[in-house]
């Protein structure tokens, strides 16, 4: 089974900057990774598939990057509305495994 | 746009079959992959297996003895039932959309979850 490690726990910001939260495989998932909103009461939102494959509706402001093992999810200026948890997940083995995820808050 | 609704009883005494159904509505079943996500409160997400429109199903191998997955394509709806509970089943249910991938991995053409039904709360206890 693949592990996803997700840093950090818990991310303090203001709203305005910027967030950087990393994923890292247990082993090589070559691109195929997604990340996932998730707010409380809601079930999660796609907006990475792919590593750095925005899906639809979903601001720029979100951008993936890395390959391999490391990956990096970006927000380049906190709205208030993206307060949340985010996950991780890939696809290139069975099972299916998200990592443990990253709360970004106020 | 497509919508995925969970249903089933929200209780359920320990040994006995947690059984739910999701049904798919403003989209087509076909051409799908169907899953199965649970999410204890407060902690991650599991992914529990999922079932292709064919029938095909896959299933997470912890959870893969305890298990089933079935489609009705008539009625545009997906099952999940799983036996012998506990309390450690005690979770949201989810069930989720994903369209294959881009690009088929090694193992799978599965894509990424898409679209997800609302949550259902299933607790386990006597």
């Amino acid at each position: 089974e693949i592990v996803l490690t997700q840093s950090p726990v818990t991310l303090s910001l203001s709203p305005g900057e910027r967030a950087t939260l990393s994923c890292r495989a247990s082993q090589s998932i070559r691109s195929y990774l997604a990340w996932y909103q998730q707010k409380p009461g809601q079930p999660p939102r796609l907006l990475i598939y792919d590593a750095s494959n925005r899906a639809t509706g979903i601001p720029a402001r979100f951008s993936g990057s890395g390959s391999g093992t490391d990956f990096t999810l970006t927000i380049s200026s906190l709205e208030p509305e993206d307060f949340a948890v985010y996950y991780c997940q890939q696809r290139q083995n069975w099972p299916l495994t998200f990592g443990g995820g990253t709360k970004v808050e106020i | 746009q497509v919508q995925l609704q969970e249903s089933g009883p929200g209780l359920v005494k320990p040994s006995e079959t947690l059984s739910l159904t999701c049904t798919v509505s403003g989209g087509s079943i076909s051409g799908y992959y169907w899953s199965w996500i649970r999410q204890p409160a407060g902690k991650g997400l599991e992914w529990i297996g999922r079932i292709y429109t064919i029938g095909d199903t896959k299933y997470n191998p912890s959870l893969k003895s305890r298990v089933v997955m079935s489609v009705d394509t008539s009625k545009s709806q997906f099952s999940l039932k799983l036996n012998s509970v506990t309390a450690a089943d005690t979770s949201v249910y989810y069930c989720a959309r994903a369209p294959p991938g881009v690009a088929c991995t090694s193992t799978s053409c599965i894509g990424y979850f898409d679209s997800w039904g609302q949550g259902a709360l299933v607790t386990v206890s006597s």
